[in-house]
C-alpha cells in the first residue's frame, strides 16, 4: 500500500533554533496536509498543499511541496516551547481517507 | 471549523469484555466517518471507513468480527472493540471531513 515517510523520526532543538521535517513518497500524490499532535492530543490540520512546487506559510511555519509532488517539507522558524509535538505529512485518497506519514516528534531544549 | 466528539476519552477494561467507542459530528453530518489507531510513539493507522447505512469498509489485517463498526446515524459512528485483550491497547481516534478531517479528542484503551 501507499507508504509516506517521513525524516527525521525525532528532532531535539534549542529553543531558538529552527526545525524541518521532510516527508517523501515513492508515487506521486495529489495532494499533501501536514498535521501536529500535541501529546495526549489528536492531530490538528495544519494545512493542504495540492500544487507542484507550492509553497504556503503561516506565521513562523512554511510548507512547500514538491515539484515532483512526492515530497513535501514543513520549515519551522525560531522554534518556541509552545511548537513541541509530533508533525505528521498525510494525503488524502478519494474517499478522503488519509494515509499519515511515520511523523516527527519535535522536542525543544528551553 | 467543525467539532467531532469522541467519548469516551479513555477507558480501562478487563481482558474479554467488550468497549464501545462513540464518534459524533456535533454540528455537521458525515456519510463518512473514519477510524484509526495509534500504538505509543507510532503515526496513526486507519482501521476503517464507517459508511451511514452501510457496511464499513476494513482495511488490510484488520478483523472486522473483532471491532464491529456500526454508522447508524449521518452523526454518529461506533467501534465496539470486542473480546478486548492486552494488545488492543491503543489511542483509537476518528475522523469525518467537511472539506478536511476534524478528528475526534481519542480514546485510550487499556486492557487489563
Amino acid at each position: 500500500g501507499q507508504q509516506v515517510m517521513q525524516i527525521p523520526q525525532y528532532q531535539h532543538v534549542q529553543e531558538g533554533e529552527d526545525f524541518t521535517t521532510y516527508c517523501n513518497s515513492s508515487t506521486t500524490l495529489s495532494n499533501i496536509q501536514w498535521y501536529k499532535q500535541r501529546p495526549g492530543g489528536h492531530p490538528v490540520f495544519l494545512i493542504q498543499l495540492v500544487k507542484s512546487g507550492e509553497v504556503k506559510k503561516q506565521k513562523r511555519l512554511t510548507f512547500q511541496f514538491g515539484e515532483a509532488k512526492k515530497n513535501s517539507s514543513l520549515h519551522i522558524t525560531a522554534t518556541q516551547t509552545t511548537d513541541v509535538g509530533t508533525y505528521f505529512c498525510a494525503t488524502a485518497f478519494g474517499n478522503e481517507k488519509l494515509t499519515f506519514g511515520t511523523g516527527t516528534r519535535l522536542t525543544i531544549i528551553p | 471549523g467543525a467539532v467531532v466528539s469522541q467519548h469516551p476519552s479513555w477507558v480501562i477494561c478487563k481482558s474479554g469484555t467488550s468497549v464501545k467507542i462513540e464518534c459524533r459530528s456535533l454540528d455537521f453530518q458525515a456519510t463518512t466517518m473514519f477510524w484509526y489507531r495509534q500504538f505509543p510513539k507510532q503515526s496513526l493507522m486507519l482501521m476503517a471507513t464507517s459508511n451511514e447505512g452501510s457496511k464499513a469498509t476494513y482495511e488490510q489485517g484488520v478483523e472486522k468480527d473483532k471491532f464491529l463498526i456500526n454508522h447508524a446515524s449521518l452523526t454518529l459512528s461506533t467501534l465496539t472493540v470486542t473480546s478486548a485483550h492486552p494488545e488492543d491497547s491503543s489511542f483509537y481516534i476518528c475522523s469525518a471531513n467537511k472539506g478536511r478531517a476534524f478528528f475526534g479528542q481519542g480514546t485510550r484503551l487499556t486492557v487489563v
